[in-house]
């Protein structure tokens, strides 16, 4: 099956500076990945969409200057927090679609950030 | 906008018990429904749902979609406490963006 990963499983850093996730597709060629967040309890929450290639799409209420994302290849896509503060604590995940007909997302196992 | 509504938020349980839990939305131009459970780590595929009335079935674990009532159910028999997990309800539209519209789970705790 479909396989998407994710690096780091888990960061700790202090306040201020810049961490940054990778979403890989490891075995499939991901048109488009989504990154989520998620707090404890609740649901996943769409940051935004990237199609490789191009700009990301962020949802309502997502600083884009804040959540950079990079989608450069087909295969990767990065998620950098920059500036992060201890509210940016949270389990950020990606998804990745491929080509079928039923554009099934396949999940990354998710990142935890601590920020100190 | 959008809406995608699960109930209950969370559920207590003994082992050996059924549950059902409920999902409703409100989509423009619905494409299918999915069901997925959530551990300690991202959301494992359980369900999709396209056609109305069609009951999927893995094990203990089944659901049915009604188009009509706008709505699915997740059922599970014979709970464990392996079932323990937040089971989280999705809805794809059928925009070509490929986004899922997340209910906000319900998290279900199964004691022995």
């Amino acid at each position: 099956g479909a396989v998407v990963s994710q690096h780091p499983s888990w960061v700790i850093c202090k306040s201020g500076t810049s961490v940054k996730i990778e979403c890989r597709s490891l075995d499939f060629q991901a048109t488009t990945m989504f990154w989520y967040r998620q707090f404890p309890k609740q649901s996943l929450m769409l940051m935004a969409t990237s199609n490789e290639g191009s700009k990301a799409t962020y949802e309502q209420g997502v600083e884009k200057d804040k959540f950079l994302i990079n989608h450069a290849s087909l295969t990767l896509s990065t998620l950098t927090v920059t500036s992060a503060h201890p509210e940016d604590s949270s389990f950020y995940i990606c998804s990745a679609t491929g080509t079928g007909p039923n554009n099934e997302q396949f999940f990354g196992p998710g990142t935890r950030l601590t920020v100190l | 906008e959008d809406k995608v509504v699960q109930s209950p938020l969370s559920l207590v349980v003994h082992e050996g018990d059924t549950v059902t839990l409920n999902c409703s939305y409100e989509v423009t131009n619905f494409r299918s429904l999915l069901w997925y459970k959530q551990e300690k780590k991202a959301p494992t595929f359980l369900f999709m749902l396209t056609s109305s009335g069609i009951e999927k079935k893995s094990g203990r674990l089944s659901s049915i979609l009604d188009k009509k009532e706008l709505s699915s159910i997740l059922n599970i028999t014979a709970t464990q406490t392996g079932d323990s997990a937040i089971y989280l309800c999705a809805v794809l539209p059928a925009s070509n963006t490929g986004k899922l519209i997340f209910g906000q789970g319900t998290t279900l705790q199964v004691k022995p």
